[in-house]
């Protein structure tokens, strides 16, 4: 069974700095990786899917590294704002379905 | 709608009752999926269609729960004789096709049960 990790569990930083966010998963045998963004009491907002033929992927601030051998993901947003706060979940696709783990929870302050 | 939709957005019953949830997924997507969220936790598969049929239910919990498809597309999740360990919220999502595509989700239904 997969099973994904990811550390730390929440993180507080200043505006500005830049966030790294680690994800690993235990079967190396997936299709693609997906991480998502959730506010409190809403639902789960697609920020960046990588393939597992892919090494990262770049949306805006946001780049996502995978390295499927050792069965890990970073996710890094530049700059952070806090409009950045938010619970970041990271997801893994074997098959059709996907395993998510807990997330981090994310605060920016001003 | 641009989106996957979801409802109702909140719903609260007493123990025992049966309650529905509906999902309208983005329009041309043939994967649905429904997942349980509790607090503080990742989302949970709970099953899986391709088109009309059920493709994997192995998540869920017990036979009190069902979904069904008719029509291959808007999806309803049924919970029977409800109990206070259902309370969660509950996703659900689509994609494209299923393997390797994006999958987007709606913003849940926060089942409460008391």
């Amino acid at each position: 069974k997969q099973e994904v990790t990811q550390i730390p569990a929440a993180l507080s930083v200043p505006e500005g700095e830049n966030l790294v966010l680690n994800c690993s998963f235990t079967d190396s045998a997936i299709y693609n990786l997906q991480w998502f963004r959730q506010d409190p009491g809403k639902g789960l907002t697609s920020l960046l899917l990588i393939q597992s033929s892919q090494r990262e992927q770049t949306s805006g601030r946001l780049n996502a590294s995978l390295d499927k051998s050792s069965g890990r993901s970073t996710l890094y947003i530049a700059a952070s704002q806090p409009g950045d706060s938010a619970t970041y979940l990271c997801a893994v696709s074997g098959d059709y379905k996907l395993s998510f783990g807990a997330g981090t929870t994310v605060t920016v302050r001003a | 709608g641009a989106g996957v939709s979801q409802t109702p957005s909140n719903k609260v019953t007493e123990k025992g009752k049966y309650v529905e949830l509906r999902c309208d997924p983005i329009s041309g997507h043939t994967a649905l999926y429904w997942y349980r969220q509790s607090l503080g936790q990742g989302p949970e598969f709970l099953i899986y269609f391709q088109g009309t049929g059920a493709a994997d239910d192995s998540g869920l919990p017990n036979d009190r729960f069902f979904a069904v498809r008719p029509e291959g597309s808007v999806s309803t999740l049924k919970i029977q004789r409800t109990e206070r360990g259902d309370s969660a919220v509950y996703l659900c999502a689509s994609s494209l096709q299923g393997y390797s595509t994006e999958a987007f989700f709606g913003q849940g239904t926060r089942l409460t049960v008391v």
